[in-house]
């Protein structure tokens, strides 16, 4: 059964703790690509990779790290310098290439910080 | 002015009618447009994708692209109960791998 997985679905952490959400899919996909929703609002891109040990930053990245050793596996690390953790956070994947965009998500984790 | 627009919604029709869903993009090199569903909830769900101007076709949903005009739709035929949700519409900008995402039209469908 092909897909991305995200654990875990709920996640409750205390300020000034990091915490590391975990995404792997088995799609064979070359990119994977990291989101934060917040309520009422669209998808805001935080860091994506199109190959492994490689990534780049996306529109909000400050606060988050991640890492990129397997080509099933893209881990974000949520720092205690983000200011508003709070979030639904969703993994997505896509092939890389000419006509192959179309990007496909895991079910997200729920972050709660207090 | 937002990269990609759509009308927050809710966008209410009854059972049985069309819905028709739009969204405007900025970009004009912008090649490829996506529609997700998003419940409530859970995340998003691929529903179409376009990347020729015209029609295309999936069952009960239509997409259609005006390259032109800049803006992108999406038409759910027979709508149901069950086609309530967010719809996401998101553009990727040729020579990008990334896509940007508008805020979403809330449908509700009446039964």
């Amino acid at each position: 059964d092909g897909g991305i997985t995200q654990s875990p679905k709920y996640l409750f952490r205390k300020e000034g703790q990091n915490v590391t959400l975990s995404c792997e899919q088995n799609l064979n996909h070359d990119a994977m690509y990291w989101y934060r929703q917040d309520p009422g609002q669209g998808l805001r891109l935080i860091y994506y990779s199109q190959i492994v040990n490689d990534f780049q930053k996306g529109d909000i990245a400050e606060g988050y790290s991640v890492s990129r050793e397997k080509k099933e596996s893209f881990p974000l690390t949520v720092t205690s310098a983000q200011k508003n953790p709070t979030a639904f956070y969703l993994c997505a994947s896509s092939n890389v290439g000419q006509g192959a965009y179309e990007q496909y998500f895991g079910p997200g984790t729920r972050l709660t910080v207090t | 002015q937002k990269e990609v627009e759509q009308n927050s919604g809710p966008l209410s029709v009854p059972e049985g009618a069309i819905a028709s869903l739009n969204c405007t993009y900025s970009d004009r090199v912008s090649q490829s447009f996506f529609w997700y569903r998003q419940y409530s909830g859970k995340s998003p769900e691929l529903i179409m994708s376009i990347y020729s101007n015209g029609d295309k076709e999936d069952g009960r949903f239509t997409a259609q692209l005006n390259k032109a005009s800049q803006y992108v739709s999406l038409l759910i035929r027979d709508s149901q109960p069950s086609d309530s949700a967010t719809y996401l519409c998101a553009v990727r900008r040729d020579g990008f791998q990334k896509l940007v995402f508008g805020t979403g039209t809330r449908l509700l469908v009446s039964p």
